[in-house]
């Protein structure tokens, strides 16, 4: 298995501009997470979907940012307008609900790098 | 609520020295506990993880034990090694497929 793609793996872009993450989760799994990792506040989760629903975004910071997951095979997260205070390193993550209880693993991709100029 | 706590850093090491990283936790019920790690430039890994109390997860020579009594989840190694540099991250999770809730992490450096 590829594991969870995210793209792109770094974008630069301007104060203003609409910036829109990708990410594919591991194929069967039903929960995805998208994360936001700074130095300052670490790492903080934005958003999660269980079976391609959104169940808590209370993460958001502002009405600035999106997500979506329009199937079980890619979500995205948006920020419009950008500001350079949102310039982190976006995670996202899956994993599979396990019978009886299990928890199940998550698995992270490698990270989109977003710097807002 | 739930909240993961963990020794700040950095943390720097010689290389075959002894590792303790301090992790303690609140939650409701009986949650889940991980160690995960990040290399430079790459998202994060599941290292290990217990399920119940008493359980030693291990991996790669790092161990950690859930203490319920405790509530801690400390991670060790014996002998660690330069390629062991890395931020780790002890998390929890209380059910399902909740999200996990992270530590601040922990960076270690181990010099030769």
């Amino acid at each position: 298995d590829a594991g969870v793609i995210q793209s792109p793996r770094h974008e630069v872009t301007e104060m203003g501009q609409e910036v829109t993450l990708r990410c594919k989760p591991i194929s069967g799994h039903n929960s995805l997470f998208w994360y936001r990792q700074t130095m300052m506040r670490g790492l903080e989760l934005l958003i999660y979907f269980n079976n391609n629903v959104p169940i808590d975004d209370s993460g958001m910071p502002e009405d600035r940012f999106s997500a979506k997951m329009p199937n079980a095979s890619f979500s995205t997260l948006k920020i419009q307008p950008s500001e350079p205070r949102d310039s982190a390193v976006y995670f996202c993550a899956s994993s599979l609900r396990g019978v009886a209880g299990v928890k199940g693993e998550q698995f992270f991709g490698p990270g989109t790098r977003l710097t807002v100029l | 609520g739930n909240s993961v706590t963990q020794m700040e850093g950095p943390v720097t090491l010689s290389e075959e020295a002894f590792l303790t990283i301090n992790c303690t936790y609140t939650a409701t019920g009986y949650p889940s506990l991980f160690w995960y790690v990040q290399y430079p430039g790459e998202g994060l890994q599941l290292l290990l993880k217990a399920t119940k109390a008493d359980d030693k997860g291990s991996n790669k020579g790092f161990e950690a034990t859930y203490r319920k009594e405790t509530t801690s989840f400390h991670l060790e190694k014996g002998s660690v090694q330069v390629s062991d540099s890395a931020v780790y991250f002890c998390a929890l999770r209380n059910s399902g497929n909740t999200p996990l809730v992270f530590g601040k992490g922990t960076r270690l450096s181990v010099i030769a």
